[in-house]
């Protein structure tokens, strides 16, 4: 069965600097991989998805993560954090078939401070 | 952009009671879903329909759980007598059929309050 752990449950940066969150998946074939943000009162968004080609994936707000199947990891990145992207942020994980449903981690909420 | 819309946005209701929540899915996707979030929890998987039927569920959709597409637009989860523990925000999804590697594009949800 699939599993997605996200180790950092609250993040604070400031604005300006880069981000990293972390996100290791477990399963036994190639996965699908997504990162979803969630603002407050809101719904889950798509960030970007991996399925496979090019392990580094560009997604929208200039967020991009990288694949890296060694480590079981697809931790998002950006490098220049905004205000506006203080939110909970959720990777998940799918299974190679078409209709699949996705396995969430528990969220990385991220604080932007001045 | 086609949204998912879920309705009512927040629903308070008593233990024991039954409550529907309703979604309207993007209007050409065929798969649909619904997920939860406990309150500080991760988002579960609860359901997938795709032509008229459940493709699959979790062992969270137990027998008080049923889902139904009544008409041509609406998705709806009934929980026919709730317990505390139902509390949650329920996210609907919907994803079109013709790409299987399509994402799934989520609803704003119903924080759903069991007193």
């Amino acid at each position: 069965a699939q599993s997605v752990t996200q180790p950092d449950i609250h993040i604070t940066v400031s604005e300006g600097a880069s981000l990293e969150l972390r996100c290791n998946y477990s399963y036994g074939a190639t996965p699908y991989l997504f990162w979803y943000v969630q603002s407050p009162g809101q719904g889950l968004q798509l960030l970007l998805k991996y399925f496979s080609g090019d392990t580094l994936v560009q997604g929208i707000k200039g967020f991009e993560a990288e694949f890296k199947r060694s480590q079981s990891s697809f931790n998002l990145r950006k490098p220049s954090v905004h205000w506006s992207d203080a939110a909970e942020y959720f990777c998940a994980v799918g299974r190679n078939s078409g209709n699949t449903p996705l396995v969430f981690g528990k969220g990385t909420r991220l604080s932007v401070i001045a | 952009e086609p949204e998912v819309t879920q309705t009512p946005s927040h629903q308070v209701t008593q233990m024991g009671q039954e409550v529907i929540l309703r979604c309207v899915p993007i209007s050409n996707h065929l798969y649909f879903y619904w997920y939860r979030q406990i309150l500080g929890q991760k988002v579960e998987f609860l359901v997938s329909f795709y032509n008229n039927e459940i493709s699959e569920k979790s062992e969270i959709f137990d027998d008080q759980f049923s889902v139904e597409r009544p008409d041509g637009s609406n998705f709806t989860l009934k929980i026919r007598s709730t317990k505390l523990e139902d509390s949650a925000m329920y996210f609907c999804a919907s994803r079109e059929m013709t790409d299987p590697y399509s994402p799934l594009h989520f609803g704003n949800g119903t924080r759903l309050t069991v007193t």
